[in-house]
């Protein structure tokens, strides 16, 4: 799996759009972006994911830069229930026969402020 | 709902007294996994089971056990708990091993051994 660099914090005040940077410059061709968030001591979630065409769900949209070096999580409206580790994973998507676990790195801090 | 659940939500206990930690899920899913996250470590895999009857070590085993004899069910056995495995645990499920997108975490069991 590519190795990911995510900031270990940020900040964004209530009703602005959360901005969540991740580099992977290392990405090979079949490998796909994903975020799961964990917001405190529960379980990780899955928000999004994709490839290298722009995504958007109901939760967030993935924003990947065309050489997929690296890709942007963003929370349009972001509310204090916002507020938790956010994770982006690079991996290929399903591996037959394969129990590799999902490896979650450090992760990003977002802290939304009232 | 779709879920995985854990139970205790809470436990502590003293060295060396067994204890299990359940894990269901309702969704049908052939994988099933446990973690430990501890902090500055991350979520580390314990063990993960593949299917029925199909188990096998994650990254840190010693000390825990675990069974699945059937689909829904994966539970953790401590036989005999120390203080350094106080933690918080999470399993997860998915419907294919190496999915990734599809990963649902339980809300989490956090083990206090004294």
């Amino acid at each position: 799996d590519a190795k990911t660099t995510q900031p270990t914090s940020m900040d964004c005040a209530e009703g602005r759009a959360a901005n969540l940077p991740c580099n992977h410059s290392t990405i090979s061709g079949n490998e796909y972006v994903y975020w799961y968030r964990q917001i405190h001591s529960q379980g990780p979630q899955y928000i999004i994911h994709g490839l290298k065409n722009n995504e958007t769900n109901e939760m967030a949209s993935l924003i990947i830069t065309e050489d997929r070096k690296s890709s942007t999580l963003i929370l349009p409206h972001a509310t204090l229930r916002d507020t938790a580790v956010y994770y982006c994973i690079v991996r290929v998507p399903y591996s037959p026969g394969s129990a590799r676990q999902l490896t979650f790195g450090s992760g990003t801090q977002l802290t939304v402020l009232p | 709902e779709a879920q995985v659940t854990q139970n205790p939500r809470y436990l502590i206990t003293v060295t060396g007294k067994k204890l299990t930690v359940t894990c269901s899920q309702n969704m049908n899913h052939e994988y099933m996994s446990w973690y430990r996250q501890d902090p500055g470590l991350g979520l580390r895999q314990i063990y993960y089971s593949m299917n029925v009857e199909v188990t096998d070590k994650g990254d840190v085993p010693e000390g825990y056990k675990v069974s699945r004899k059937e689909k829904r069910n994966f539970p953790l056995i401590l036989e005999s708990p120390s203080p350094n495995q106080t933690s918080l645990y999470f399993c997860a499920s998915s419907l294919y091993p190496g999915q990734v997108r599809g990963y649902t975490f339980g809300s989490g069991t956090r083990l206090t051994v004294v």
